[in-house]
């Protein structure tokens, strides 16, 4: 079993669909990572979280630190949303575990 | 915001040859650099943590002679795969941090280097 694993693996959505990607880690840890890829192979990172709830625009994370669980929400999905998102923790020292990843793939 | 510089996006080079990648970190001082090698379709794997002025720490089954790191300053390092062969093909890619608060750190990915060894 994964240390960090994430659902679904695909996602297929309508433009301006509510978008939910979940991730679930089995390790103590002192952030989780929410990642995002461009077909292009570029990785920029998109939020950072110990605790709680963040926004940045259309994109939400929540995490619940007890249950092991993490959440990125997009709103109003857009073709250019499409990517592949990745769920990584940080544990000990600054290094990171990642999940699969999730392709998701907006459509006009 | 953080900016990780990394040259070449994209090589081909002949089997045996030595090719070069750089990161620079190019409004911060990074602590730390991070590669990694990803496969088509697969996630992030960690090649070799470094930091400024030390010897990389490389993960298992990853061969030091073999990829080179160097963090000779706080905002350059480099990983030259030597010797290249074909299945040293793949995607590299770099990250840096700095500290952040709550002993949490940012990190900050370079856009990535094809290689292709043929």
């Amino acid at each position: 079993k994964n240390e960090v694993e994430q659902s679904p693996q695909n996602l297929t959505a309508q433009e301006g669909e509510f978008i939910t990607i979940n991730c679930s880690y089995s390790v103590g840890i002192s952030a989780l990572h929410w990642l995002q890829q461009h077909p292009g192979g570029g990785i920029v990172s998109l939020f950072m979280l110990s605790s709680g709830k963040k926004k940045h625009g259309r994109l939400i994370a929540t995490i619940n630190i007890q249950e092991k669980h993490s959440s990125l929400h997009i709103t109003a999905s857009h073709p250019r949303d499409s990517a592949v998102y990745i769920c990584a923790v940080e544990a000990s020292g600054s290094r990171l575990t990642f999940g699969e990843g999730t392709q998701l793939t907006v459509n006009p | 915001g953080a900016v990780v510089s990394q040259h070449p996006s994209w090589v081909i080079c002949k089997s045996g040859t030595s090719v070069k990648i750089e990161c620079r970190s190019l409004d911060f001082q990074a602590t730390t650099m991070f590669w990694y090698r990803q496969f088509p379709k697969q996630s992030l794997m960690l090649m070799a943590t470094s930091n400024e002025g030390s010897k990389a720490t490389y993960e298992q089954g990853v061969e030091k002679d073999k990829f080179l790191i160097n963090h000779a300053s706080l905002t350059l390092s480099t990983l030259t795969v030597t010797s290249a062969h074909p299945e040293d093909s793949s995607f590299y890619i770099c990250s840096a941090t700095t500290q952040g608060g709550a002993g949490n750190y940012g990190y900050t990915f370079g856009s990535g280097t094809r290689l292709t060894v043929v």
